[in-house]
C-alpha cells in the first residue's frame, strides 16, 4: 500500500527555521512535490524533487534521499504568511505514473 | 483567467440528490485531475483526464460518482444519490507536463 508519514502539526517563532520532515512507502516513485495551503485555498505549489539532494528555492529548500524514503521542506526566516499547511506528496505511487498520493500535512503555525 | 477554476464555491444539498461540479482548466492543459479533499486530510485522487478520455478513474470510490469532459477542456465530476460521507472539498488540477495546479475547489456539503 502507499503510506506518507509527516507530523500533524508544529509550532515555530517568526524569523525563525523550521523543517518539516516526510517519509513514505509506496509501491513505485516518479518525484516528490511540496504544496502549501493555507486554510480554505488551494494547495499551490513550491518544489519539487526527482533525484537526491537538496533544491533551493528562495527561501524555501526541499530535500529528497529516496533510499531512506525520506524528504524534508526547510523553510528559512519564517514569516507569519508562512503559517499554513504544507502537503508532501508522492508522484507515481499509484496506478498511473501521474499520480499524486498526498500525505495528510502539516500544519505550522508561526507566532511573533 | 489565468488559472483553474471551479464552480460553485460551495454547494449544500441534501442527502439523495444529484449534484454538478464544474472545473474550467489553465488554457492549453491536456492533463486534468479531479481530487477530494476531507477536513484534515491531504487531497485524494479521483480520476485523470488526458484529453478527453479518463485514463484512469480508479479513484473514483464508487458508482454513483461520474466524471467527462467531452470537448478535452471542461470537466464536469457528477455524484448521484448524494450520502453524507460526500461532504468534502472536491478539487480540480491541470498540468502541461508535470506540476500541477490547482482550482480554489468546491465544498460540498450533504445534509
Amino acid at each position: 500500500g502507499q503510506n506518507i508519514d509527516q507530523p500533524t502539526e508544529m509550532t515555530a517563532t517568526e524569523g525563525a527555521i523550521v523543517q518539516i520532515n516526510c517519509t513514505y512507502q509506496t509501491s513505485g516513485f516518479n518525484g516528490l512535490f511540496w504544496y502549501q495551503q493555507h486554510a480554505g485555498e488551494a494547495p499551490t505549489f513550491l518544489s519539487y524533487n526527482v533525484l537526491d539532494g537538496l533544491e533551493e528555492k528562495g527561501r524555501f529548500s526541499s530535500f529528497l534521499s529516496r533510499s531512506k524514503g525520506y524528504s524534508y521542506l526547510l523553510l528559512k526566516e519564517l514569516q507569519m504568511k508562512d503559517s499554513a499547511s504544507y502537503l508532501c506528496a508522492v508522484e507515481g505511487s499509484g496506478a498511473g505514473s501521474y499520480q499524486l498520493t498526498f500525505g495528510k500535512g502539516t500544519k505550522l503555525s508561526v507566532i511573533p | 483567467g489565468a488559472g483553474v477554476s471551479q464552480t460553485p464555491s460551495n454547494k449544500v444539498t441534501e442527502k439523495g440528490k444529484y449534484v454538478e461540479l464544474r472545473c474550467d482548466p489553465i488554457s492549453g492543459h491536456t492533463a486534468l485531475y479531479w481530487y477530494r479533499q476531507s477536513l484534515g486530510q491531504g487531497p485524494e485522487f479521483l480520476i485523470y483526464f488526458q484529453g478527453t478520455g479518463a485514463a484512469d478513474d480508479s479513484g473514483l470510490p464508487n458508482d454513483r460518482f461520474f466524471a467527462v469532459r467531452p470537448e478535452g477542456s471542461v470537466s464536469t465530476l457528477k455524484i448521484q444519490r448524494t450520502e453524507r460521507g460526500d461532504s468534502a472539498v472536491y478539487l480540480c488540477a491541470s498540468s502541461r507536463d508535470g506540476e500541477q495546479y490547482f482550482g480554489p475547489g468546491t465544498r460540498l456539503t450533504v445534509t
